[in-house]
């Protein structure tokens, strides 16, 4: 059972458009998201983050916003530029535990 | 702040075979190490977690003793693939956490393996 799912394997955004990433997830206990940036052979670099008791956390370009009762994220980013592309992943986590991540987003910014 | 080094980048080795991967925080004191696996156009799977100076704890399905993990002192942890074989071949990662902000984990570069 995936508890953090990101139901788009891929995504195409015209440079100076949104990207606008979904993460969706199911385990309640989660207190802190976060956005991770991904380049092939390369470990995942932290973007952003978000607690629980948050809704929105904007820094830069990137935005996350989350809606609880939806048990929803989103990253957007403004405007897309084509060093962006890579694959995002969400991950969620609590306790300062472990993190469970999803399964990512090609991200891909075309000129 | 807040990075993370392995090392090597990449092996090749012969099946049979033993490799470290050694993961290391170089700017902060990491009380949780983490190492991932991530297989092609899959998510990273965490295969364990330590806590400097305690046994490791591994994931369900995740063999102990073919993946030896050592988190020696708060900025060392080490991952051992014993006996290696060519599904083992993948990309290791592992993060570190206890930085400025203690939940965020921050991830080394990876280690590619290949077992010929």
């Amino acid at each position: 059972d995936q508890q953090v799912k990101q139901n788009s394997p891929s995504l195409s955004v015209q440079e100076g458009r949104i990207s606008i990433l979904n993460c969706d997830y199911t385990n309640s206990m989660f207190d802190y998201f976060l956005w991770y940036k991904k380049y092939p052979a390369e470990g995942p670099t932290f973007l952003i983050s978000i607690s629980s008791i948050k809704d929105k956390n904007e820094d830069g370009r990137f935005t996350v916003f989350l809606n609880k009762s939806a048990k929803h994220l989103s990253l957007h980013i403004v405007p897309s530029q084509p060093g962006d592309s890579a694959v995002y992943f969400c991950a969620a986590g609590y306790n300062t535990d472990k993190l469970i991540f999803g399964t990512g987003t090609r991200l891909q910014v075309f000129p | 702040g807040a990075v993370v080094s392995q090392h090597p980048s990449w092996v090749i080795c012969k099946s049979g075979t033993s490799v470290k991967i050694e993961c290391r925080s170089l700017d902060f004191q990491a009380t949780t190490m983490f190492w991932y696996r991530q297989f092609p156009k899959q998510s990273l799977m965490l295969m364990a977690t330590s806590n400097e100076g305690s046994k490791a704890t591994y994931e369900q399905g995740v063999e102990k003793d073919k993946f030896l993990i050592n988190h020696a002192s708060l900025t060392l942890s080490t991952l051992t693939v014993t006996s290696a074989h060519p599904e083992d071949s993948s990309f290791y990662i592992c993060s570190a956490s206890g930085g400025i902000v203690e939940e965020t984990q921050y991830f080394g570069p990876g280690t590619r393996l290949l077992v010929l």
